[in-house]
């Protein structure tokens, strides 16, 4: 599975949009782009996947580079309870290891 | 997490005593997964399940093993308690490999070997 790169921490003002970037430039033509996210001591909570196509869902926007090389998720107005630990990984399918890497530590700002 | 219940959820222990952390899930998924979250080193995956009694080691699976008699239950047992083993431990569920419909984490189980 391709190792993913990603900013240890970010800030963004309560209801602007929050662009999280995450590269994976080694990625390969059968792995999936997953994002997660982890809310203080919680348990990791799902947000969205892609292969190659944007996806959105009720949560976030998931924008995939054409090269496939980087993403970009985008919560389109943030606020105070998506301060959280984002996840970005990068998985083939059939594969039983995520490997989560240590994330983006969102914080939105009131 | 809805579907997924571990217990218990804060387990202080001495070294060298078994123990014994249960992980439920009433969805019927077919995959269950064991990870430990440490300051550092985020999520690592110790043991998963692709069925009843089928099972096989993670990336951290020294100092445990782990049972799986009924789809519902994932037991992770630690032989014998190192304070290497204190950490936060998610139990997680899937209905495939790992992509289309991702994981369900559990709320966690915050073990402390003493």
């Amino acid at each position: 599975d391709a190792k993913t790169t990603q900013p240890p921490s970010m800030d963004c003002a309560e209801g602007r949009a929050a662009n999280l970037p995450c590269n994976h430039s080694t990625i390969s033509g059968n792995e999936y782009v997953y994002w997660y996210r982890q809310i203080h001591s919680q348990g990791p909570q799902y947000i969205i996947h892609g292969l190659k196509n944007n996806e959105t869902n009720e949560m976030a926007s998931l924008i995939i580079t054409e090269d496939r090389k980087s993403s970009t998720l985008i919560l389109p107005h943030a606020t105070l309870r998506d301060t959280a630990v984002y996840y970005c990984i990068a998985i083939s399918s059939g594969t039983y290891k995520y490997i989560f890497g240590t994330g983006t530590r969102l914080k939105v700002l009131a | 997490d809805a579907g997924i219940t571990q217990s218990p959820r804060h387990k202080v222990t001495e070294t060298g005593t078994p123990v014994t952390l249960r992980c439920h899930q009433t969805e019927n998924h077919r995959y269950m997964y064991w990870y430990r979250q440490d300051p550092g080193h985020g999520l690592r995956l110790i043991h998963y399940s692709y069925g009843v009694k089928d099972t096989d080691k993670g990336e951290v699976s020294d100092g445990y093993s782990v049972s799986r008699s009924k789809t519902e239950d994932f037991l992770l047992t630690l032989e014998s308690a190192t304070s290497s083993q204190t950490s936060v431990y998610f139990c997680a569920i899937s209905e495939d490999r790992g992509t289309g419909y991702g994981y369900t984490f559990g709320s966690g189980t915050r073990l402390t070997v003493v």
